[in-house]
């Protein structure tokens, strides 16, 4: 089985930059994923992680320890509109992902 | 980028009555499809996993029987609620993966919000 713990809740100011962190334990891993939702809407694709180091898309990035179990996503110049639930997501070799139960993250002027 | 359906989008229906939820690849074939549940301030719950050409995959405590998966082709699934109570009004969203040698992502649909009166 596979467990996953991020914060439920942050909080950050806009045009800052914040950390949400996730560990996990799994019994066969095959990358990571983050995702971002906002109320009421599917979740969207973020970043994707199998190997361990940094992955930047813009304002966002990924890092990825498979030894600690451990991920971040980075965000960068906060806007309002990131105020959203960010989900780290793990899949196992079976290729089937679990989600965590999500970040939900509120950016204050 | 490779876009997932899903229809409808919204559905409300009487308790006791069937609801059927389609998810449609719309530029890549996969033969893996997964259904999701969500209900409010909770993260996304894998329902099962629909496989192309044979019977569906469900995740321990989803009754296979009340959620009916039918993956008749390489790009639609479909999910069945039968006999609908209330408890099954929810967010269901499915996902595929493009199973091309280089790709890695799983799409997701818009979701199907589903109220069970």
């Amino acid at each position: 089985g596979q467990n996953i713990d991020q914060p439920t809740e942050m909080t950050a100011t806009e045009g800052a930059i914040v950390q949400i962190n996730c560990t996990y334990q799994t019994s066969g891993f095959n990358g990571l994923f983050w995702y971002q939702q906002h109320a009421g809407e599917a979740p969207t694709f973020l970043s994707y992680n199998v190997l361990d180091g940094l992955e930047e898309k813009g304002r966002f990035s990924s890092f990825l320890s498979r030894s600690k179990g451990y991920s971040y996503l980075l965000l960068k110049e906060l806007q309002m509109k990131d105020s959203a639930s960010y989900l780290c997501a793990v899949r196992d070799r079976g290729q089937k992902v679990t989600f965590g139960i999500g970040t939900k993250l509120q950016v204050i002027p | 980028g490779a876009v997932v359906s899903q229809h409808p989008s919204r559905v409300i229906c009487k308790s006791g009555t069937s609801v059927k939820i389609e998810c449609r690849s719309l530029d890549f074939q996969a033969t893996t499809m997964f259904w999701y549940r969500q209900f409010p301030k909770q993260s996304l719950m894998l329902m099962a996993t629909s496989n192309e050409g044979s019977k569906a995959t469900y995740e321990q405590g989803v009754e296979k029987d009340k959620f009916l998966i039918n993956h008749a082709s390489l790009t639609l699934s479909t999910l069945t609620v039968t006999s609908a109570h209330p408890e099954d009004s929810s967010f269901y969203i499915c996902s595929a993966r493009d199973e091309g040698p280089t790709s890695y992502e799983q799409y997701f649909g818009p979701g199907t919000r589903l109220t069970v009166t």
